[in-house]
């Protein structure tokens, strides 16, 4: 069975601190894909990031950066110095090649508030 | 513009009535999903078509129908079967069947049935 776990229901934090976000997941594919997506209060998903299970590789993206560990099952995600606009829900995904039917099995996502 | 576009973006329906949501994408993707969320959720899978003409039922498909007439197009009809419609519901395509590519989302209609 495939599973992602975001413990984090709701995270606070005042502008400018660093956050990170924590996902977890479970899968016996070799080959599987992990994303993250924003969700604004208007609703619409946003991609953030797309990683396949062969590459453990560090990213950065402006104040966004991931980190991928297999030996942990986690794939969490930094923002640094949050601003106002950080502020959403922000969901894990992951699929699984075996599947194959391109299904998104996502977290609970968590729901980040940043205070100015 | 590229992109996925759902209608309306709020629905009121009374309970007993069938409705159906419309999902168009000018993207080319062969792959399009059907997503429902409730509060404080993830999203579910209702439905995901592959290749025109051809549906698979996703994890929560009872209540629900869809059609894939168009490459383009992927209506959700939500049935006066479906015990619970309230929700917010969530289209999606991709450019792969496969899942190793992401899924871009729609701006999800929000239907309310009373």
């Amino acid at each position: 069975a495939q599973k992602v776990t975001q413990a984090q229901t709701e995270i606070s934090v005042v502008e400018k601190e660093d956050v990170t976000l924590d996902c977890v997941y479970e899968t016996r594919d070799t080959t599987y894909y992990l994303f993250w997506y924003k969700q604004p209060p208007s609703g619409e998903l946003v991609f953030l990031i797309r990683r396949n299970s062969f590459d453990e590789q560090n990213e950065i993206s402006g104040r966004y950066s991931w980190n991928f560990q297999k030996s942990t099952s986690s794939f969490n995600f930094t923002i640094t110095a949050s601003q106002v606009v950080d502020s959403a829900v922000y969901f894990c995904a992951l699929s699984g090649r075996s599947s194959n039917t391109g299904k998104l099995i996502f977290g609970q996502g968590t729901t980040l508030q940043v205070k100015p | 513009d590229g992109g996925i576009t759902q209608s309306p973006k709020y629905l009121f329906r009374k309970e007993g009535q069938n409705v159906t949501l419309s999902c168009e994408q000018n993207l080319n993707h062969d792959a399009m999903y059907w997503y429902r969320q409730d509060p404080g959720q993830g999203l579910r899978l209702i439905y995901y078509s592959q290749i025109v003409n051809d549906f698979q039922k996703g994890d929560i498909a009872e209540g629900y129908s869809v059609s894939r007439e168009k490459k383009e197009s992927f209506p959700l009809t939500v049935t006066s079967a479906q015990k619970n419609p309230t929700a917010f519901y969530l289209c999606a395509s991709s450019i792969d069947q496969q899942g190793s590519y992401e899924q871009y989302f729609g701006p999800g209609t929000r239907l309310t049935v009373t």
